[in-house]
């Protein structure tokens, strides 16, 4: 069945480091793909979409392209500040069944 | 648009209590789900609502767990009874169209924090 899978964490970055959290999938048909983020106490948000291959996502600083040959999603930002400390979210729009399909969630740490 | 709304934010009650968590989706969405989240599982999707019909509740942990979509501008989640494993945070999201081309976007709610003691 289709899946994603993220890598683990938590990452620990310094403040205006560069951020990488892979991301990879398992789907039939042509899912669209998104990056969700939580932030402490709060419920899941919207940070990029892509619905198609080639795409590529972006939304404060952070994108993301849709790597068909690779079936990858990764997750970049130039430079993270302490305010973009939260739970990370990787998930695909299943095809077969109309669900979103979550990763397991990344922890991002920034320190100052 | 006010997003998601979900009540009540905290509830803390007692095993065996029933329990009943309240969600209204975003004006005009087709789509309504209720997940679940904790350390242990993470995520879990238990239960999908496509026009107030129930979709998929293969997520339901089990008999205790059940949900209603009345309409189109409110939905429920009840446990009774109540146990202290259920404690986790319960979110409730809703999309548009979803399936029809779409891009299966959700928007969330803020969660209720449900502890069990």
């Amino acid at each position: 069945g289709d899946s994603v899978t993220q890598m683990e964490g938590p990452v620990t970055l310094s403040e205006e480091a560069f951020l990488t959290i892979n991301c990879t999938y398992t789907a039939t048909g042509y899912p669209s793909l998104f990056w969700y983020v939580q932030y402490p106490g709060e419920g899941l948000q919207l940070l990029l979409k892509a619905t198609k291959a080639d795409d590529k996502g972006s939304n404060k600083g952070f994108e993301a392209t849709y790597r068909k040959e690779t079936t990858s999603f990764h997750l970049e930002k130039g430079s993270v500040q302490v305010s973009d400390s939260a739970v990370y979210f990787c998930a695909l729009g299943s095809s077969n069944t109309g669900k979103l399909i979550f990763g397991q969630g990344t922890t991002l740490q920034v320190k100052p | 648009d006010a997003g998601v709304i979900q009540s009540p934010r905290h509830e803390v009650t007692e095993m065996g209590q029933e329990v009943t968590l309240r969600c209204k989706p975003i004006s005009g969405h087709d789509y309504l789900f209720w997940y679940r989240q904790t350390m242990m599982r993470g995520l879990e999707l238990l239960i999908y609502f496509n026009n107030n019909v129930p979709i998929d509740d293969s997520g339901m942990p089990e008999d205790r767990f059940s949900a209603k979509m009345p309409n189109a501008s409110f939905s429920t989640l009840k446990i009774q009874p109540s146990e202290p494993r259920d404690s986790a945070v319960y979110f409730c999201a809703s999309s548009f169209g979803q399936g029809k081309g779409g891009s299966y976007e959700q928007y969330f709610g803020p969660g209720t924090r449900l502890t069990v003691t």
